[in-house]
């Protein structure tokens, strides 16, 4: 089946610092990539959908200066989360569409620690 | 916008026994509906998934589901758990070409011995 990478998997960071989290469809192409949050207990998110060579949609609520995605590659997407407070600590995951079917297919993940 | 509704929480339940995760969804347009099984500190784990055909859905690790379009119902059930299946379940609705997932609460299940 098709495989969605996230690195890393974990980070640990200071506040005010930045933080750039990758995500990559290794054997399928993906024109459009999500981003997820999920927060301690709860259910995932849709933060934003990145487009590959175009701007990212955002969510309602989402800040887009805070949380910068960069689709520059049909296998590539980057979330990078600036000037990280505490309360961005948070699992982030995305997902790739594959161009052939539409479907859609989750990352590992990734555990932000903001301290 | 979808909504998703897991009415369960937790659901404990002893090893052997069979169980059900109840999934509803407020569309009434076409939908693809999913379950996912999350594990501690892991990503997503597609389950199954209903596209159109056979409202009986079979799934990985002896899972099923159900689509109930009268009822707007997707639940999961399996007829005999094991302790490696508790974990967290999430249903997910994805409107149209498989755009946006919505995703409900998720409902952890906890075999006991």
């Amino acid at each position: 089946g098709a495989v969605v990478s996230q690195h890393p998997s974990r980070v640990i960071c200071k506040s005010g610092t930045s933080v750039k989290i990758e995500c990559r469809s290794l054997d399928f192409q993906a024109t459009t990539m999500f981003w997820y949050r999920q927060f301690p207990k709860q259910s995932l998110m849709l933060m934003a959908t990145s487009n590959e060579g175009s701007k990212a949609t955002y969510e309602q609520g989402v800040e887009k200066d805070k949380f910068l995605i960069n689709h520059a590659s049909l296998t590539l997407s980057t979330l990078t989360v600036t000037s990280a407070h505490p309360e961005d600590s948070s699992f982030y995951i995305c997902s790739a569409r594959q161009i052939q079917n539409n479907e859609q297919f989750f990352g590992p993940g990734t555990r932000l620690t903001v301290l | 916008a979808q909504s998703v509704t897991q009415l369960d929480s937790q659901v404990p339940v002893f090893e052997e026994a069979p169980v059900e995760l109840r999934c509803n969804y407020s569309s009434s347009v076409s939908v693809y509906l999913f379950w996912y099984v999350q594990y501690p500190n892991q990503g997503l784990q597609l389950l199954l998934k209903y596209l159109s055909g056979s409202t009986l859905v079979k799934g990985i690790n002896g899972f099923e589901a159900e689509f109930n379009k009268s009822q707007t119902s997707f639940h999961l059930r399996k007829p005999s758990v094991h302790i490696s299946d508790t974990a967290e379940y999430f249903c997910a609705v994805s409107e149209g070409n498989f755009n946006k997932f919505y995703f409900g609460s998720g409902t952890k299940l906890n075999v006991k011995p």
